[in-house]
């Protein structure tokens, strides 16, 4: 099946720093999201992007499907950014998402 | 929109008994739904694709007669631990598509064996 890479694995942040989260995937993808679980485990939609960019506040994420990687940008990030944050693909076959193991993401005041 | 519930939100049961978690779909009608897993500090493992009307479709390693997965309507799944022991102690999440191929999910419920 196709593998699904995070990094980095840990990232600690100071308020108002930007940072940038990678997932690489092995193989061709009809779908790709990025979630934020937050610290009780709700798993919040941030982009739905096979492909291309957007923009929804501070969070941008771009994902160029030729060279199989995504990326998701957290600019002036804040202490309620927290959590953990998972890439998920869905092969060109079959519906089933694949989750990255997730970067856990901790913005320090 | 796009809201997915789940029912309890946390679960203690004693070794041997069997709990029921609910999945609905509240503002759309899903004909797919699926149940992941996760321990903690870990990613999510998908268990099982629960169709509407029809049997749910397990991944490899879960067994399928102590996961009982019912998809009852196009808008609640179920899904059944039987027997449980303190090994399925976890987080459960559902998840469900209004459209195609995005998927949304549910809050979670975290199930203690004891």
């Amino acid at each position: 099946g196709i593998q699904v890479e995070q990094s980095p694995p840990d990232l600690i942040l100071q308020e108002g720093a930007n940072s940038t989260l990678r997932c690489n995937f092995s193989d061709s993808v009809n779908n790709l999201q990025w979630f934020h679980q937050n610290p009780w485990g709700q798993l919040i939609n941030l982009f739905y992007i096979p492909s291309g960019t957007k923009q929804n506040g501070r969070l941008s994420a771009t994902t160029v499907a030729t060279e199989r990687y995504s990326l998701l940008y957290i600019s002036s990030s804040q202490t309620t950014d927290s959590g953990v944050y998972f890439c998920a693909v869905q092969e060109t076959s079959g519906s089933r998402l694949t989750f990255g193991e997730g970067t856990q993401l901790t913005v320090n005041p | 929109g796009a809201v997915v519930s789940q029912h309890p939100s946390w679960v203690i049961c004693k070794s041997g008994t069997s709990v029921k978690i609910e999945c609905r779909s509240l503002d759309f009608q899903a004909t797919t739904m699926f149940w992941y897993r996760q321990f903690p500090k870990q990613s999510l493992m998908l268990m099982a694709t629960s169709n509407e009307g029809s049997k749910a479709t397990y991944e490899q390693g879960v067994e399928k007669d102590k996961f009982l997965i019912n998809h009852a309507s196009l808008t609640l799944s179920t899904l059944t631990v039987t027997s449980a022991h303190p090994e399925d102690s976890s987080f459960y999440i559902c998840s469900a598509m209004p459209r195609v191929y995005e998927q949304y999910f549910g809050p979670g419920t975290r199930l203690t064996v004891t």
